[in-house]
């Protein structure tokens, strides 16, 4: 069964920063493309970072590239997300998502919820 | 950027079609592939895939649910409706960077 747990989440003051990580389980984790994508409280899903599998290249939208930075450990099968500079409007829950083929998001983790406010 | 443009709520009754559509501001279809993939959110929960390329069906999903569509225009099929299917739906496209979703159809049961 694949797994995706997300930890590190929690109340951050703006301007501070924040390191999420996702242990994968289940599945050839060097194989996949992983990604993470935010839900802000009521609202819609947004696209946050991508990573090949290798780690060589990554991608995100332009608001948040220079201040998040996504990374992985195939070794030991787990993704991360190194948020700084952060503001109010990435108060959001965060979830770690599988690539599957063609930039689909086919697993989820459960999210790690983050609180940006002083 | 893709803009998805997905109508906010539908109401329909319990056994019944529901047809949820989903408009991109450009194609996101290649000459091979429909990029567009839809995601069913319930309360509390996180978003489970149901529909990637415009219409194959993800593992484990009742086969109610059904996509079509191609260039702009793209339709999430659920027949019949369920009380299980109460949920969020988003439809989200890969065409190009930065991935985009839509802002979601919330099912509502007449």
């Amino acid at each position: 069964e694949v797994q995706l747990v997300e930890t590190g989440g929690g109340l951050v003051q703006p301007g501070r920063s924040l390191k999420l990580s996702c242990v994968a389980s289940g599945f050839t984790f060097n194989n996949y493309w992983m990604s993470w994508t935010r839900q802000a409280p009521g609202k819609g899903l947004e696209w946050v970072a991508s990573i090949t599998n290798s780690g060589g290249s990554t991608y995100y939208p332009d608001s948040v590239k220079g201040r998040f930075t996504i990374s992985r450990d195939n070794a030991q099968n787990t993704l991360y997300l190194q948020m700084n500079s952060l503001r109010s409007e990435d108060t959001a829950t965060y979830y770690c998502t599988r690539g599957g083929t063609h930039g689909v998001m086919d697993a989820w983790g459960q999210g790690a919820s983050v609180t940006v406010s002083s | 950027d893709i803009v998805l443009t997905q109508s906010p709520a539908l109401a329909v009754s319990l056994g019944q079609r529901a047809t949820i559509s989903c408009r991109a501001s450009q194609s996101v279809s290649t000459s091979s592939y429909n990029l567009m993939h839809w995601y069913q959110q319930k309360p509390g929960e996180q978003p489970k895939l149901l529909i990637y390329d415009a219409s194959n069906l993800a593992s484990g999903i009742p086969v109610r649910f059904s996509g079509s569509g191609s260039g702009t225009d793209f339709t999430l099929t659920i027949n019949p409706v369920q009380a299980d299917d109460i949920a969020t739906y988003y439809c989200q496209q890969s065409r190009e960077l930065p991935l985009t979703f839509g802002s979601g159809t919330k099912l509502e049961i007449k």
